[in-house]
């Protein structure tokens, strides 16, 4: 049984760019969780969805955008990608919102 | 002060040795969990708890909720349990996950 995919895994882009990070939760998982690890901190929460609608958002600008599709999986999106958006974006997954999460391998995303 | 407080932040210890790791909070919680995440960052759910104790192999997880403090032990440690242990609680109010800064844990052979 598959564990969270998160594609793509790394990511390099420009100061300026948009970026759209994909993530599939385990098969009857219907919550998502996502985020934001800078090297040397602990993650630092992004958004939660379940059933597709905006569960919790985490202390971050508009520029992050998110959503769940049908299927449960989940995109992030960030737009005018600043240098300061270089890190490693998890995934989580969970049977509902307030159940044990199981983190996706994250994609590294490094701006330049 | 941040709501999560993991100490130490850096351990190193010998094979065998016994290793424990504290988690104190500052709000209200309807769970803590400790995760294992390795280098390159991949992130292990070990234990949510809400009260009590629970173990898992060479892993023992203690949480005292009127105290708010949590443990993470490891007995007869291993190399291969060098790795970042980091302690995450949910909030009751709204189910989001606040994250500690993270234990880099180093075991010598």
């Amino acid at each position: 049984d598959a564990g969270v995919t998160q594609s793509p895994t790394h990511l390099i882009k420009t100061r300026g760019q948009h970026v759209t990070l994909r993530c599939s939760p385990i098969s009857g998982h219907k919550s998502v969780s996502w985020y934001q690890q800078v090297l040397g901190q602990g993650p630092q929460f992004i958004f939660q969805y379940y059933e597709k609608e905006e569960r919790g958002r985490g202390n971050f600008p508009d520029r992050f955008s998110a959503r769940q599709f049908p299927n449960y999986s989940s995109e992030l999106n960030v737009n005018a990608l600043l240098l300061g958006d270089s890190a490693l974006y998890l995934c989580a997954s969970s049977l509902l919102s307030y159940n044990e999460q199981f983190f996706g391998p994250g994609t590294r995303l490094t701006v330049l | 002060k941040n709501e999560v407080e993991q100490s130490p932040q850096n351990l190193t210890a010998q094979e065998g040795e016994f290793i424990t790791i504290n988690c104190s909070y500052s709000v209200g919680i309807s769970a803590l969990h400790w995760l294992q995440q390795h280098p390159g960052g991949g992130i292990v759910s070990l234990f949510m708890l809400s009260s009590g104790k629970k173990k898992h192999g060479r892993l023992i997880a203690t949480i005292n909720i009127q105290e708010k403090h949590s443990s993470l032990h490891i007995t007869a440690s291993h190399p291969r349990d060098s790795a970042v242990y980091i302690c995450a609680v949910r909030l009751n109010s709204n189910y989001q996950l606040i994250w500690g800064a993270g234990t880099k844990l180093i075991i010598k052979p």
